[in-house]
């Protein structure tokens, strides 16, 4: 069965604490998204990457970082600079590097901070 | 700057009373405009792409249509299992095309 997945569902980060957010998909993607989704708001991208060993920024990437070292995978590491990082964090995939493809989406995890 | 706006935020409906949601957006050279339905807690479900004015996509109820500044989202006779957010995405305009701009959604309660 082809798909995205996410790990953990929910995941609980203490203060100063670094966590890392799983995405893995076996749709044979190229390209690969890292989303924040907060209440009343639009998706927002933090990262993207269109082929393995390289990704950009998005629109807030601050406080975030990835890495791309296989195709399948995509994780996100929410550092302890992110001073706001409880949120809903959805990871996409799309065929093509060049990105006019449709974006398919996991089923998210949620972050807290306690 | 680009965006994009969905109206209404919230509409409530008894099952078998159609309507529409709106997807308005201002990029330029528009390359694409996406639905997706996303459900309370899971990741958004991918509905219809549309590329071009005048094109039209049909799913079960739902009808995408696309003009130069907006879409549509007609819903036929709705189910209550119809009841979800609907959301709508366009690519920034220049760049990479990946770099999607979402709307904020519109939530959608069917009735019994």
């Amino acid at each position: 069965d082809g798909g995205i997945t996410q790990s953990p569902k929910y995941l609980f980060r203490k203060e100063g604490q670094n966590v890392t957010l799983s995405c893995e998909q076996n749709l044979n993607h190229d390209a690969m998204y890292w989303y924040r989704q907060d209440p009343g708001q639009g998706l927002r991208l933090i990262y993207y990457s269109q082929i393995v060993n390289d990704f950009q920024k998005g629109d807030i990437a601050e406080g975030y970082s990835v890495s791309r070292e296989k195709k399948e995978s995509f994780p996100l590491t929410v550092t302890s600079a992110q001073k706001n990082p409880t949120a809903f964090y959805l990871c996409a995939s799309s065929p093509g590097g060049d990105g006019q493809e449709t974006q398919y989406f996991g089923p998210g995890t949620r972050l807290l901070v306690l | 700057e680009d965006q994009v706006t969905q109206s209404p935020e919230a509409l409530r409906l008894q099952e078998g009373e159609s309507s529409s949601l709106n997807c308005s957006y201002t990029v330029s050279g528009l390359r694409g405009l996406f639905w997706y339905r996303q459900d309370p807690g899971k990741g958004p479900e991918f509905l219809f792409t549309l590329y071009s004015a005048g094109e039209e996509k049909e799913k079960e109820r739902l009808k995408a249509t696309l003009t130069k500044k907006e879409s549509f989202l007609h819903i036929t006779a709705p189910k209550p299992e119809d009841s979800a957010t609907y959301l709508c995405a366009v690519p920034r305009n220049g760049g990479a095309t990946n770099k999607l701009i979402f709307g904020t959604g519109t939530l959608l309660a069917v009735q019994p």
